[in-house]
């Protein structure tokens, strides 16, 4: 069994860029969830995608935006990229529809903003 | 909206010795999940232990277990025979059932663990 995978594992971008996060879900998982992590911070939930479609949000503007495909893997793309957008983001995936809806974690991105 | 808090910024044990983490929680539903998660210094976040709200029994699982007072809105995680493998940060994670899998994280808790 295929666990959580992200890439790239880190990245270093200019305030301004746009850049693209990639995940990978782990294998009979359909739900696909990214979260922000600061640094010395818990993990704040972006948003999550559940059969292609995005499936709630959380408090993040929207030049936060992100893709679900066909085979469950997932993007993140933030635009106009903000000193604040400095951070580790996680992916997590579970077998929606199936509870308890456990999550299983990816080991991160971590993305610094100059 | 559903907050938790974890009030103890850093805790250290003695190897072999136990120590219990807090966890408060707000809410105003019934039904819902707590989990504790552990993030080593490699990032990946890894479950410890799910309590269902249902359940009145506190989940446990080798050495780790929980003490759950749901009307206290209280969720602690108690480990026993620390390890040094158990150094890492701790969250304490709540979910609304029906709500997906959105999860809501607490500031986390530095545990050490001094050989």
């Amino acid at each position: 069994e295929t666990g959580v995978t992200q890439s790239p594992t880190h990245l270093i971008k200019t305030r301004g860029q746009q850049v693209t996060l990639r995940c990978s879900s782990q294998s009979g998982h359909n739900t696909v969830s990214w979260y922000q992590q600061a640094l010395g911070q818990g993990p704040q939930f972006i948003f999550q995608y559940y059969r292609e479609e995005e499936n709630g949000r959380g408090n993040f503007p929207p030049r936060f935006s992100g893709l679900q495909f066909p085979n469950y893997s997932s993007e993140l793309n933030v635009n106009a990229l903000e000193l604040d957008d400095s951070a580790l983001y996680l992916c997590a995936s579970s077998a929606g529809g199936i509870p308890p809806y456990e999550q299983y974690f990816g080991p991160g991105t971590r993305l610094t903003v100059t | 909206a559903q907050t938790v808090t974890q009030s103890q910024p850093e805790m250290s044990v003695q190897e072999a010795e136990t120590v219990t983490l807090s966890c408060t929680y707000d809410t105003s539903e019934s039904d819902y999940y707590l989990f504790w998660y552990k993030q080593p210094p490699s990032r990946q976040m890894i479950l410890v232990i799910r309590q269902e709200a249902y359940k009145q029994q506190n989940a446990t699982e080798n050495r780790f277990s929980v003490n759950f007072q749901k009307a206290a809105k209280s969720f602690s995680l108690k480990i026993s025979d620390s390890q040094l493998g158990d150094a890492a940060m701790y969250f304490c994670a709540y979910r609304e059932d029906g709500s997906g899998s959105r999860l809501t994280f607490g500031e986390g808790t530095q545990l050490t663990v001094n050989p």
